[in-house]
């Protein structure tokens, strides 16, 4: 079955510290994956996508076929992106996309 | 101004009622989605429409009815059948290749 896993509800790390938020999927067909953010108050957006390879607010993501992940990571947190961050699969042939249950990043002082 | 309006914002409703949550867009985006938010789960798919006139089932539809009668508008019912309705409900549009835009989303809550 096609899933999409993000493994921590909750990451707190120091403001200036790395960011890796995890996310693992599982689908038969060549994925595309995005990763999604819900800052406070404000509606969900996307972040990032993989085919366009951009670094957006300093993160970055690479999908990784062979270990099925494409983790979010940023090198030097700033208090500004603690939100709701989500990860997101789509199946191009049927339009369908399926999130992770997501993950609350807290970026402290 | 262009975008995805989801109304109202917030909506109550007595058990065995049922009410229609509104999802439009100015977007001519092809693709509507209804998700499900609750705390810890995430995001789940309710129900999606490719095209007008056209709709399949997410992972959780039971208890939801859709239609897609024109391409700006995707309503989603909350039946009776829905055992337990009171979440947070997103609708988002996608156009082909794109990426999804969302709604602000209605809070329905059971009374």
């Amino acid at each position: 079955a096609q899933r999409v896993t993000q493994p921590e509800k909750l990451l707190s790390v120091f403001k200036g510290a790395p960011v890796e938020l995890k996310c693992n999927y599982s689908y038969s067909g060549s994925p595309e994956l995005f990763w999604y953010v819900q800052y406070s108050r404000q509606r969900l957006q996307l972040l990032l996508r993989h085919i366009s390879r951009e670094s957006i607010k300093g993160f970055t993501a690479d999908l990784n076929k062979g270990e099925t992940s494409f983790h979010l990571k940023k090198p030097f947190a700033q208090e500004e992106d603690s939100a709701m961050y989500y990860c997101a699969l789509l199946y191009s042939s049927a339009s369908k996309i399926i999130f992770g249950s997501g993950t609350r990043l807290s970026i402290r002082p | 101004d262009g975008g995805i309006t989801q109304s109202p914002k917030y909506l109550f409703r007595k058990e065995g009622q049922n009410v229609t949550l509104s999802c439009e867009q100015n977007l001519n985006h092809d693709a509507m989605y209804w998700y499900r938010q609750d705390p810890g789960q995430g995001l789940r798919l309710i129900y999606y429409s490719q095209i007008v006139n056209d709709f399949q089932k997410g992972d959780i539809a039971e208890g939801y009815s859709v239609s897609r009668e024109k391409k700006e508008s995707f309503p989603l019912t909350v039946t009776s059948a829905q055992k337990n309705p009171t979440a947070f409900y997103l609708c988002a549009s996608r156009f082909r290749d794109g990426e999804a835009f969302f709604g602000q989303g209605t809070r329905l809550t059971v009374v």
